[in-house]
């Protein structure tokens, strides 16, 4: 199976600055990951994804970095908002033809005025 | 085109009872997967459905069922409730193996008492 983590539980940062999410996964063989963002309420609404054939993603404000060699990547926002403030998961699939998402803990981000 | 949509949003059961919660999947998507994700954590992957057939099973037991219909709208049936059933059910959406397009609704609160 798989088992994915959360390096830090929750995450403040100033309104303006980057903010960096970590994660770690258990499963080499994993091939497709995905961030998403959860606000209260609300279900999980997807950010970005990257496939293991890959290292770096960009999308609008984030970047999502892939280390295969220590089984971790990362969410990168850029000038983090107000509305930014949410729970973030990453997940992954063991590959195309996985029908489970396995989810890590979440991180909780608070964005200060 | 609309969304995943769940019903109902809240909802609150005594331990002993049947629940039956409701996913529309959305427009063009032919697989539901459901998800439970309790308070502060990560969701977790209970079944999944295609084609009206069961096309996978987290670790979750018997009393967790579900169905999907030929519009491929989808029910996740609840039996004996139990007190840690509270959660978060959650439902997504997706084409076939297209993991990309996965979607989710915004969620069914449970609570059992």
């Amino acid at each position: 199976g798989e088992s994915v983590g959360l390096h830090l539980p929750t995450l403040s940062v100033q309104e303006g600055d980057n903010s960096i999410i970590n994660c770690a996964y258990s499963n080499s063989a994993s091939d497709y990951f995905i961030w998403y963002k959860q606000e209260s309420g609300k279900g999980p609404q997807f950010i970005i994804d990257i496939r293991s054939n890959m290292d770096k993603r960009q999308g609008q404000r984030v970047t999502v970095l892939l280390n295969k060699t220590v089984k971790h990547l990362s969410l990168q926002i850029a000038a983090t908002q107000p509305g930014d403030s949410a729970v973030y998961f990453c997940a992954a699939f063991r590959d195309s033809n996985d029908y489970k998402l396995s989810f890590g803990a979440g991180t909780t981000v608070t964005v200060r005025a | 085109e609309t969304g995943v949509t769940q019903s109902p949003t809240h909802l609150i059961k005594t331990r002993g009872q049947q629940v039956t919660l409701r996913c529309s999947s959305q427009s063009g998507h032919n697989t539901v997967s459901w998800y439970q994700q309790a308070l502060g954590q990560g969701p977790q992957f209970i079944f999944q459905y295609y084609r009206e057939e069961e096309n996978g099973r987290g670790n979750f037991p018997p009393r967790f069922s579900g169905l999907q219909f030929p519009n491929y709208s989808s029910e996740l049936n609840v039996n004996a409730l139990e007190l840690d059933d509270s959660a978060l059910y959650l439902c997504a959406s997706s084409f076939g193996g297209e993991i990309s397009g996965y979607t989710f609704g915004s969620g069914t609160r449970l609570t059992v008492v």
